[in-house]
């Protein structure tokens, strides 16, 4: 099974500022996903991470807000631009391995984000 | 559209069995998962059918009526451990899963 490692694990931001999350895999994955979950709440898609192209982002998220990297098939990054009180959610990284078709998903630690 | 419902939340008794259902209307269908999240913690992956039936893994069973849109997970000789919340998600064509709300449990002494 894939190891993710996600960085930071928390940080407390000052509204309008940025932050970057990190998302290292220990093996070469296609599949990188970004969620948000929100205080009580499930897990919300944000966008998928493709390596070598641009991400592809779920209804309701937008670039400008949550640009995402991808540089190779082992990593990628997250920044939650300018942001309000309301991004204040964890957010985790998930990945999918190759091969077959339905396979679990595994998932970083998260990153627990609070914006003041 | 995607609707995936799960009760909110649940309480049961240590030693006992607990059914967790899950009913989804999804555009696509790619196998359904249950995952596990404690409480500040990722969530971690318990069961996955793709096809009508029963699964079962030690403690934990799985069943998918994909006629119905309807799922359960089956928790036998409940453990304080097993105060967490349940996710049910379904695997789309894209790759992705859409997941449920989540039932929390409590599993009292």
């Amino acid at each position: 099974s894939a190891v993710i490692s996600q960085k930071p694990s928390r940080d407390i931001c000052q509204r309008g500022t940025s932050l970057t999350i990190q998302c290292q895999v220990d093996s070469q994955v296609t599949m990188m996903f970004w969620y948000r979950q929100q205080p009580g709440q499930s897990l919300t898609l944000i966008a998928t991470a493709n390596q070598g192209s641009e991400a592809t982002y779920e209804s309701g998220f937008v670039i400008d807000k949550f640009p995402i990297s991808r540089p190779n098939l082992t990593f990628s990054t997250l920044t939650v631009s300018n942001m309000s009180p309301e991004d204040s959610s964890i957010y985790l990284c998930s990945v999918k391995e190759d091969g077959a078709m339905n396979t679990e998903a595994f998932f970083g630690q998260g990153t627990r984000l609070t914006v003041v | 559209g995607q609707n995936i419902d799960q009760p909110t939340e649940m309480t049961a008794t240590e030693g006992a069995i607990v059914q967790i259902n899950c009913t989804y209307q999804t555009s696509g269908f790619n196998g359904l998962f249950w995952y596990q999240q404690h409480a500040g913690e990722a969530p971690t992956f318990l069961s996955y059918n793709v096809l009508d039936g029963l699964e079962e893994k030690g403690r934990f069973s799985s069943f998918l009526s994909r006629s119905k849109g309807y799922s359960y997970l089956l928790l036998k000789e409940l453990q304080m451990k097993d105060s967490a919340s349940y996710l049910c998600a379904v695997g789309d064509y894209g790759q992705n899963f859409v997941f449920g709300p989540g039932t929390r449990l409590s599993v009292l002494p």
